[in-house]
């Protein structure tokens, strides 16, 4: 059955602190990994990766896929208030899309 | 260009009861998918409609169907409601990549079953 495990579950971190979210898989016929972040109820789209060791860069966000060890990566640095959120991993194999449960994290003051 | 819009925002349903919610994806985009979020499940995914079929398909029962429009505009229904089924339901949509690319969603459908 495929599969999708982020980590960790939840994160409090203060302003200006760097973090990184985790998530690994199991998919058959693996198409794609994209990242989300969920604030209220919609998700908005993050990076989308398909091969491995390419780093997909966005101001402070970076993310990184290794498809070898089928895991990847969502740096954060100098954190910011406004980064609080709960943070999705999806991944696309056997015509689905497989959500994990998220890294919620909490950025203070 | 306007967002994904879904309509209506929020249904209080009985058990055995259906329901049908309804998404307009953002204009241009073919492709719509349908997403149920529990605290316990998380993000599920339930379909995609790519110009009218039905493209990919999770592992929902058959009581959660869906159909799309020549407009793109999808709707989704649901049958004989359980307890369950209470849920935000979330419907994305895409540009010609669809469900393994960049996804648009809409604000979504806060279905509760008594």
């Amino acid at each position: 059955e495929d599969k999708v495990v982020q980590s960790p579950l939840s994160l409090v971190v203060h302003e200006g602190d760097t973090v990184t979210l985790n998530c690994s898989y199991e998919v058959t016929n693996f198409r794609s990994l994209l990242w989300y972040k969920q604030e209220k109820k919609a998700p908005t789209f993050l990076f989308m990766l398909t091969s491995s060791g390419i780093e997909k860069k966005s101001g402070r966000l970076s993310s990184i896929l290794d498809k070898k060890e089928l895991f990847s990566i969502l740096n954060i640095t100098a954190t910011q208030t406004g980064d609080s959120a709960v943070y999705l991993c999806a991944v696309g194999g056997s015509e689905k899309l497989v959500f994990g449960k998220g890294t919620k994290l909490t950025v203070n003051p | 260009k306007a967002g994904v819009t879904q309509t209506p925002r929020y249904l209080i349903k009985t058990r055995g009861q259906q329901v049908t919610l309804s998404c307009s994806p953002i204009s241009g985009h073919r492709s719509v998918s349908w997403y149920q979020q529990t605290p316990g499940q998380g993000l599920q995914f339930l379909f995609e409609y790519f110009s009218e079929t039905q493209r990919n398909k999770g592992n929902f029962p058959g009581r959660f169907s869906g159909r799309q429009f020549s407009n793109s505009r999808s709707e989704m229904n649901v049958s004989t409601l359980e307890l369950g089924d209470s849920a935000l339901y979330l419907c994305a949509s895409s540009a010609s990549g669809g469900l393994f690319y960049e996804q648009y969603f809409g604000p979504g459908t806060r279905l509760t079953v008594t």
